[in-house]
């Protein structure tokens, strides 16, 4: 089973700051996801990154695959209330199987 | 074009009873697959069923089993419920099934189990 370790679990910062965090595994996905999620919601998908590598920007977000496409990070500019939520990163479970395996999320509480 | 549809919302049981939710996945979407989420395991692969057939199953006891329909809607049942089952299950559609693709999540149905 292919395992994703976020991190930080937990990050309140102040609005305006930056703020990264991290997706790592110790195995090869194909590609990965980020997604978040609001209380009361299910996960909304916000980018799938899939050549080690990339980057991917979705206005101040930015996402990174990394170049063995064994981890990924998400990059908040500038991070407003809005940006506040729980951040999931998904894989294929691979080995042919079918679903997606998630890590467990970063909890981000953006203060005004 | 509406969203992934879950009901019921919020349901209370006994430890013991069985529960059935009710997933309408996204018009054209056939391919259904559930989750569980809970605060210490995050979200969790039950299985997935495309076309009427499960294509997969994550590693969950036989007390949790599920089905689709003609017409793409899926149900997942929980038989003898325990208090761990407590937690927001999830239903996700997608177009096609194969891990890569894009699912969309519906807002989930809360279950606790007293």
């Amino acid at each position: 089973t292919q395992l994703l370790e976020q991190s930080p679990q937990f990050l309140s910062i102040q609005e305006g700051e930056n703020l990264t965090v991290y997706c790592n595994s110790s195995s090869v996905f194909s590609s990965l996801q980020w997604y978040r999620q609001e209380p009361g919601e299910g996960p909304v998908l916000l980018v799938t990154v899939v050549t080690g590598g990339e980057v991917k920007k979705l206005k101040r977000l930015t996402f990174q695959f990394g170049d063995a496409r064994k981890d990924s990070s998400l990059h908040i500019t500038a991070a407003q209330p809005g940006d506040t939520g729980l951040y999931l990163c998904a894989g294929p479970k691979g080995g042919g199987a079918d679903g997606l395996t998630f890590g467990k999320g970063t909890h981000l509480i953006i203060q005004p | 074009k509406a969203g992934v549809t879950q009901t019921p919302r919020y349901l209370i049981k006994t430890r013991g009873q069985q529960v059935t939710l009710s997933c309408s996945p996204i018009s054209g979407h056939r391919s259904v697959s559930w989750y569980q989420q809970t605060p210490g395991q995050g979200l969790q692969f039950l299985f997935e069923y495309f076309s009427e057939t499960q294509r997969n199953k994550g590693n969950f006891p036989g007390r949790f089993s599920g089905r689709q329909f003609s017409n793409s809607r899926s149900e997942m049942n929980v038989s003898t419920l325990e208090l761990g089952d407590s937690a927001l299950y999830l239903c996700a559609s997608s177009s096609e099934t194969g891990g890569g693709n894009t699912i969309y999540f519906g807002e989930g149905s809360w279950l606790t189990v007293v």
